[in-house]
């Protein structure tokens, strides 16, 4: 099946730095990258959608200055959380697809800590 | 705005002791229902896609329905390593939305 990786798995980090997270599909080209965050005890919310080469386009809420989304290989799309806060401590998870929301496949997600 | 809703929030069961988690839904278009697993730490993992009312699918002791409002994932005589988080998500013309999930916990 298809893998999809993130990186680091776990970070912490102090309040007011910026932090890049990793996603790389492993074994296909993931055309679209879907990147999720995930509170304890609550569902994954669809943080915003990037395609490959293009402006990634976010939810309703989502700060697009803050959350910084870059994608721009096929293999490779990155997350960037600027100017961290506690609040922003969470599960970061991103999907890769060939194009469609249908089939995502998931990546182990990513612990982020902001003290 | 999409509406997934799951039940119960946590199961407690006994080995060999079948159950059924609940997942309903409001959804403008829906194109298709999904099933992950998720376990402690851990991203989703895909288990199952129906896509129209009357539909089933199995994998071993997995078996998911779908009526036009809601969807069921029956667990039939389930073992501890079936212990995991069972989510829920419907997609609509280009996202998922994640219901929060069923907490299984299978004791031998």
């Amino acid at each position: 099946g298809a893998v999809v990786s993130q990186h680091p798995s776990w970070v912490i980090c102090k309040s007011g730095t910026s932090v890049k997270i990793e996603c790389r599909s492993l074994d296909f080209q993931a055309t679209t990258m879907f990147w999720y965050r995930q509170f304890p005890k609550q569902s994954l919310m669809l943080m915003a959608t990037s395609n490959e080469g293009s402006k990634a386009t976010y939810e309703q809420g989502v700060e697009k200055d803050k959350f910084l989304i870059n994608h721009a290989s096929l293999t490779l799309s990155t997350l960037t959380v600027t100017s961290a806060h506690p609040e922003d401590s969470s599960f970061y998870i991103c999907s890769g697809s060939g194009g469609t929301a249908y089939e995502q496949y998931f990546g182990p997600g990513t612990r982020l800590t902001v003290t | 705005e999409d509406q997934v809703t799951q039940s119960p929030e946590a199961l407690r069961l006994q080995e060999g002791e079948s159950s059924s988690l609940n997942c309903s839904y409001t959804v403008s278009g829906l194109r298709g229902l999904f099933w992950y697993r998720q376990d402690p730490g851990k991203g989703p993992e895909f288990l199952f896609t129906l896509y129209s009312a009357g539909e089933e699918k199995e994998k071993e002791r997995l078996k998911a329905t779908l009526t036009k409002k809601e969807s069921f994932l029956h667990i039939t005589a389930p073992k501890p390593e079936d212990s995991a988080t069972y989510l829920c998500a419907v997609l609509n013309d280009y996202k998922l939305s994640f219901g929060a999930g069923t907490t299984v916990t299978v004791r031998a």
